[in-house]
């Protein structure tokens, strides 16, 4: 069974300042995946950022960067220049086969 | 190009009544899936389908049956009306089991 942990329920972070998730998982695969989603008020689900576990080479989209570490089995998302429009919700997603496993989520605040 | 497409946005059903929650891809997709989310719990896989014709349960399958007769559409029907399944739910879409999830727009339920 896969599991995804985000010991943060609630973050804040002043615009432009840079924010940091954690995100632990663990699973006995080796073939895997790793997501972070964003969900803001609207409650629509976005895609941030995408992780292939044979990768070791870190993920980055603009201004989102994850800090991957197979061994440790942590998979961090990083927020630089963060903007009032990142306020949001982020669950990290571990996929192995089919199965999409999501943490509980992160509740992130950016203050003006 | 629609994306995935859930309908209705919104239900209030009473205790026992049934009803089914539309979901439907233009995009081809062979995977499909509904997840339910509940506050503090993240997002939990309901039932899955790698094609036309197979589905599988997920995580909180109990008091909900899915078929998949066609690639676009995956519906989700509830039997009897529990307040317990009382929840947002989202259907989501793949082209593989390892690329990421696309989200329809949620489907809040309330079931009194």
């Amino acid at each position: 069974a896969q599991t995804v942990t985000q010991s943060q329920p609630e973050m804040s972070v002043q615009e432009a300042e840079t924010v940091t998730l954690s995100c632990t998982y663990d699973t006995s695969e080796n073939n895997y995946y790793l997501f972070w989603y964003k969900q803001p008020p609207s409650r629509q689900m976005i895609l941030v950022i995408r992780q292939e576990a044979y990768k070791q080479q870190n993920a980055t989209e603009n201004r989102f960067s994850v800090n991957f570490q197979k061994a440790a089995k942590s998979f961090s998302l990083k927020i630089s220049d963060s903007q009032l429009g990142d306020t949001a919700m982020y669950f990290c997603a571990l996929r192995v086969g089919y199965a999409l496993n999501f943490g509980k989520g992160t509740s992130l605040l950016v203050t003006p | 190009n629609a994306g995935v497409t859930q309908t209705p946005k919104f239900q209030v059903l009473k205790t026992g009544q049934s009803m089914t929650l539309q979901c439907a891809q233009d995009m081809n997709h062979e995977y499909m899936s509904w997840y339910r989310q509940d506050p503090g719990m993240g997002l939990r896989l309901i039932h899955y389908s790698v094609g036309a014709g197979i589905t599988d349960q997920g995580e909180v399958p109990n008091g909900y049956n899915v078929s998949r007769s066609t690639t676009e559409d995956f519906p989700l029907r509830l039997l009897s009306a529990a307040p317990s399944q009382t929840s947002v739910y989202f259907c989501a879409s793949s082209l593989w089991a390892n690329s990421p999830l696309h989200f329809g727009n949620g489907t809040r339920l309330t079931v009194t």
